[in-house]
């Protein structure tokens, strides 16, 4: 069975830095995808960026960006130039082949002070 | 704009009491998860369906109860509400594989 593994419970980062949010995922599967979620505290899940296992390059999307270490198996997320707005919970989740669920770590709340 | 819609924002229920939460989505996806979020624990899966009618259990089915008789629509059932019930539930949706899922807002659930 697959498994994530998000280590850092809570993070802070200083307004217009840079951030690494850690993920690390265990699977026997050589075919998966990874996916980055944010969850402001409205409640509502966000789909940020995902990167497939074959994909040769490492996924960006705007301010996101994801360091895939695939020998490490490891998919940490970027967030650049943080904003106010970017304080959320973040997830991290996996998908094995054949279409099954997202199986999701259990979050890093990052905090961007002022 | 596409949309996963929860029937309630916030649900108090009393213990013992019959609890369904209910979850339609506009974007025809055959694939339907209902997830339970608690502080430190993450997401957890209690159900999903990949077609009508179909229902297969995730990682803590017990105490609950699924249905999906229209493809819109994925409801989740607590037979017996109990207090360690009280929780977010999140339903999701999801058009295929290497796809993201579509989120609802979440029902936050008390039961007392």
């Amino acid at each position: 069975a697959q498994k994530i593994t998000q280590t850092q419970p809570g993070m802070f980062v200083q307004e217009k830095e840079a951030v690494t949010l850690d993920c690390t995922y265990d699977t026997s599967d050589p075919s998966y995808g990874l996916f980055w979620y944010k969850q402001p505290s409205s409640g509502e899940m966000i789909f940020l960026i995902y990167q497939g296992s074959y994909d040769q390059q490492n996924a960006t999307e705007g301010r996101y960006s994801l360091n895939f270490q695939k020998a490490r198996k490891s998919a940490n997320l970027v967030i650049s130039a943080s904003q106010l707005g970017d304080s959320a919970m973040y997830f991290c989740a996996i998908e094995n082949s054949g279409n099954t669920p997202l199986v999701f770590g259990k979050g890093t709340r990052l905090s961007v002070i002022a | 704009d596409v949309k996963v819609t929860q029937s309630s924002r916030y649900l108090v229920k009393r213990t013992g009491e019959k609890v369904f939460l209910e979850c339609v989505q506009d974007m025809d996806h055959e694939n339907m998860f209902w997830y339970r979020q608690d502080p430190g624990l993450g997401l957890r899966l209690i159900y999903f369906s990949y077609d009508v009618k179909m229902k297969e259990k995730g990682d803590i089915p017990e105490g609950y109860s699924v249905s999906r008789e229209k493809k819109e629509r994925f409801s989740l059932i607590l037979e017996s509400a109990s207090t360690n019930q009280t929780s977010m539930y999140l339903c999701a949706s999801r058009g295929h594989q290497n796809t993201e899922a579509f989120f609802g807002q979440g029902t936050r659930l008390t039961v007392v």
